[in-house]
C-alpha cells in the first residue's frame, strides 16, 4: 500500500485537459516538495514536474503541477495519444525518512 | 550527455545472488547522489535508498537492511545494487537515478530486470 494516494485511472479524450491528484500528509507533501514522473509502456520513468510546479527542460508547458497543503495534482492539458502513460508522485516522508510514492495513475487517452 | 546505463537481465534461482550496475556518464559522478528504486511485475514504484556518491555512505528504506547493498566504484563513475539470498519476490525491475535534489530523480537508468525462479 503506497503512502501517497492516487486515483488508479483517468481517461479522457485528444485535445481535453485532465487532472491527476496526489494525497499524502503533514509529514511528506505537507512539508516538502513533489515530484511527478511520466512512465510510458516498457520504459523507464522520466522526471515531469519537480519543486511541486517545475517544468525540466524539455517538458511542455502542457504538463503543469500544483500543491495545496498535503494534496499535489498534475494538470495535463492539450491531450494526446502519446500522452498514454502512467503517472506517479514522489515526494520525501519527513517522519519515515524515506522517500514515497503515490501507486501511480494510468492515464487513457480515449 | 548524462547518460545512467544499466547491466542486462538476469535470471536467479533461488538463494543466489545477483549484482547490477549503473555506470554514469556526462557528469561529475561525485556530486550527484545515485538512488535505487524497484517495480515489481505490474506494480508502482518502491523507493530503496540511496548511496552518498561522494562519500560512499549508503541509506537503506525500510524492508532493504540487511540482503540489498549499494556500493560504488568512483574510478569507473558506477554503481552496484547486490542482493543476496533471492527470494522469488525479489522479482522486478530495479533502477538507478541520480538525485538532482531530495526526490527529484532526473536521470534514470533503463532498468535492470531480475527475475527469481526456480
Amino acid at each position: 500500500q503506497s503512502v501517497l494516494t492516487q486515483p488508479p485511472s483517468v481517461s479522457a479524450a485528444p485535445g481535453q485537459r485532465v487532472t491527476i491528484s496526489c494525497s499524502g500528509s503533514s509529514s511528506d507533501i505537507g512539508n516538502n516538495y513533489v515530484s511527478w514522473y511520466q512512465q510510458l509502456p516498457g520504459t523507464a520513468p522520466k522526471l515531469l514536474i519537480y519543486d511541486n510546479n517545475k517544468r525540466p527542460s524539455g517538458i511542455p508547458d502542457r504538463f503543469s503541477g500544483s500543491k495545496s497543503g498535503t494534496s499535489a495534482t498534475l494538470d495535463i492539458t492539450g491531450l494526446q495519444t502519446g500522452d498514454e502513460a502512467d503517472y506517479y508522485c514522489g515526494t520525501w516522508d519527513s517522519s519515515l525518512s524515506a522517500g514515497v510514492f503515490g501507486g501511480g495513475t494510468k492515464l487513457t487517452v480515449l | 550527455q548524462v547518460q545512467l546505463v544499466q547491466s542486462g537481465s538476469e535470471l536467479k534461482r533461488p538463494g543466489a545472488s545477483v549484482k547490477v550496475s549503473c555506470k554514469t556518464s556526462g557528469y561529475t559522478f561525485n556530486v550527484y547522489s545515485i538512488n535505487w528504486l524497484r517495480q515489481a511485475p505490474g506494480q508502482g514504484l518502491e523507493w530503496m535508498g540511496w548511496i552518498n556518491a561522494n562519500t560512499g555512505n549508503p541509506t537503506y528504506a525500510q524492508g532493504f537492511a540487511g540482503r540489498f547493498v549499494f556500493s560504488l566504484d568512483s574510478s569507473v563513475s558506477t554503481a552496484y545494487l547486490q542482493i543476496s539470498s533471492l527470494e522469488a519476490e525479489d522479482t522486478a525491475v530495479y533502477y538507478c537515478a541520480r538525485d538532482a535534489a531530495t526526490i527529484r530523480f532526473d536521470y534514470w537508468g533503463q532498468g535492470a530486470l531480475v527475475i527469481v525462479s526456480s
